[in-house]
């Protein structure tokens, strides 16, 4: 498969606990973005790589969440202390020229 | 004011119709405009790219313009298979080309 691939799928986790999703982009696309989504929304942007530099992050991104992508390869998006309002489906697209998303991580904080 | 605006719908269309849908952006500089095809839990997929010129892809037919900043697209002999959320994305030089969604629009095709 040499789509975008995330792990895990689905994810749920008490209030409070910290979580980590992963996201295997395409090889040779320089871009990854990751972006959340909640029910009857569209994604929203949350932060954008290039290479291995971390050049935007949304004012969504709060002290809570940080992203890596340490060899400008995969990337993980961290979330400390979750709350309910972070349960929403956590997107990653990889692009070079046109956009590849992968299939998500649903996350469920209860 | 949303960046991007769609009615959520839904819209419930016999099968074998023709639907339209719009979209309205508020940034000038967008450049790139895209629809996508989300199903009930899946990620988002690319149905279209939407050019100045309007293109069309079978049944498929989408249109931009600029002056008004509005997108649309036209589904032809519509099938039961077309079910599914239409999401409008424009993308801005000027936001390194991160996707601005619009809600999207539900779409039932009824049989």
């Amino acid at each position: 498969d040499t789509g975008v691939s995330q792990d895990p799928r689905h994810k749920i986790t008490k209030r409070g606990q910290n979580v980590t999703f992963r996201c295997d982009p395409i090889s040779e696309h320089n871009r990854l973005y990751w972006y959340r989504q909640t029910l009857g929304q569209g994604p929203e942007f949350l932060t954008y790589f290039q290479n291995e530099a971390q050049l935007e992050k949304s004012r969504l991104l709060s002290d809570r969440f940080s992203a890596e992508r340490p060899k400008g390869s995969f990337s993980t998006l961290e979330i400390q202390r979750t709350e309910q309002g972070d349960s929403a489906m956590y997107l990653c697209a990889s692009s070079l020229d046109g956009y590849t998303f992968g299939s998500g991580t649903r996350l469920t904080v209860v | 004011r949303k960046e991007v605006e769609q009615d959520p719908g839904p819209f419930n269309v016999p099968e074998g119709a023709t639907v339209a849908f719009n979209c309205t952006y508020s940034n000038s500089a967008s450049q790139s405009f895209f629809w996508y095809r989300q199903d009930c839990r899946k990620e988002p997929k690319l149905l279209m790219s939407v050019y100045s010129s309007g293109n069309e892809d079978g049944r498929f037919t989408a249109q931009l313009n600029r002056a008004s900043q509005y997108i649309s697209l036209l589904i032809r002999d519509s099938k039961l298979s077309d079910s599914a959320t239409y999401l409008c994305v424009v993308a801005a030089m000027d936001s390194n080309y991160q996707l601005i969604w619009g809600a999207g629009t539900k779409l039932i095709i009824k049989p």
